[in-house]
């Protein structure tokens, strides 16, 4: 079974349009923590945010925006007026105490936002 | 900002050679990972190691691999006979006592290629 999952594979937006990007996660840890990161074509990891399972406001960074219900086990990522530079593939994971904080990642959610 | 700093950032090597991966960690981080992607795939753990011992692994994590911190500085993932299936991105994180709040940092990742 999926323990996080990213249902939107790929999603095309018009620049400045808002867009969100679903994570739904699993687990049995009463202390676990979510991450988001951003995949340039350059490949490499950006770090985004970490929520740890205590903390269940939501966050504001500039034009990001992270939305964290326990109730739902989400984890979603809004990007508001969205920016050709945002265009990458973004990731989230889990990470569980029980397993020695080791991230499990979901699949990944492609943005494109055209110009 | 303390980094983790991965080299090389691109290998390449023939099928059936051994490969060595160097990651330096944050200098008073304790736990060390190795995670790997294949191109358009989701990252995958590989391996934890806290100790001076592998404390996770994955069942990518066979007998081929092989992880050592041989002189308290480096981090090292040795694979000993690569496969073409071996081509991915890897990269390394370390993190620091007390759990990610404290501190979870990936390096920019090797591109491996396997010819």
């Amino acid at each position: 079974a999926q323990k996080v999952t990213q249902a939107q594979t790929e999603i095309s937006v018009v620049e400045k349009e808002d867009v969100t990007l679903d994570c739904v996660y699993e687990t049995r840890d009463t202390t676990y923590y979510l991450f988001w990161y951003k995949q340039p074509p350059s490949g490499e990891l950006v770090f985004l945010i970490r929520r740890n399972s205590f903390d269940e406001q939501n966050e504001i960074s500039g034009r990001y925006s992270w939305n964290f219900q326990k109730s739902t086990s989400s984890f979603n990522f809004t990007i508001t007026a969205s920016q050709v530079v945002d265009s990458a593939v973004y990731f989230c994971a889990l990470s569980e105490a029980s397993s020695n904080y080791q991230l499990i990642w979901g699949a990944g959610t492609k943005l494109i936002i055209k110009p | 900002e303390p980094e983790v700093t991965q080299t090389p950032s691109h290998q390449v090597t023939q099928m059936g050679q051994e490969v060595i991966l160097r990651c330096v960690p944050i200098s008073n981080h304790l736990y060390f990972y190795w995670y790997r992607q294949i191109l358009g795939q989701k990252v995958e753990f590989l391996v934890s190691f806290y100790n001076n011992e592998i404390s996770e692994k994955s069942e990518i994590f066979d007998d081929q691999f092989s992880v050592e911190r041989p002189d308290g500085s480096n981090f090292t993932l040795k694979i000993r006979s690569t496969k073409l299936e071996d081509s991915a991105m890897y990269f390394c994180a370390s993190r620091s006592f007390g759990g990610p709040n404290y501190g979870y940092t990936f390096g920019s990742g090797t591109r491996l290629t396997v010819v």
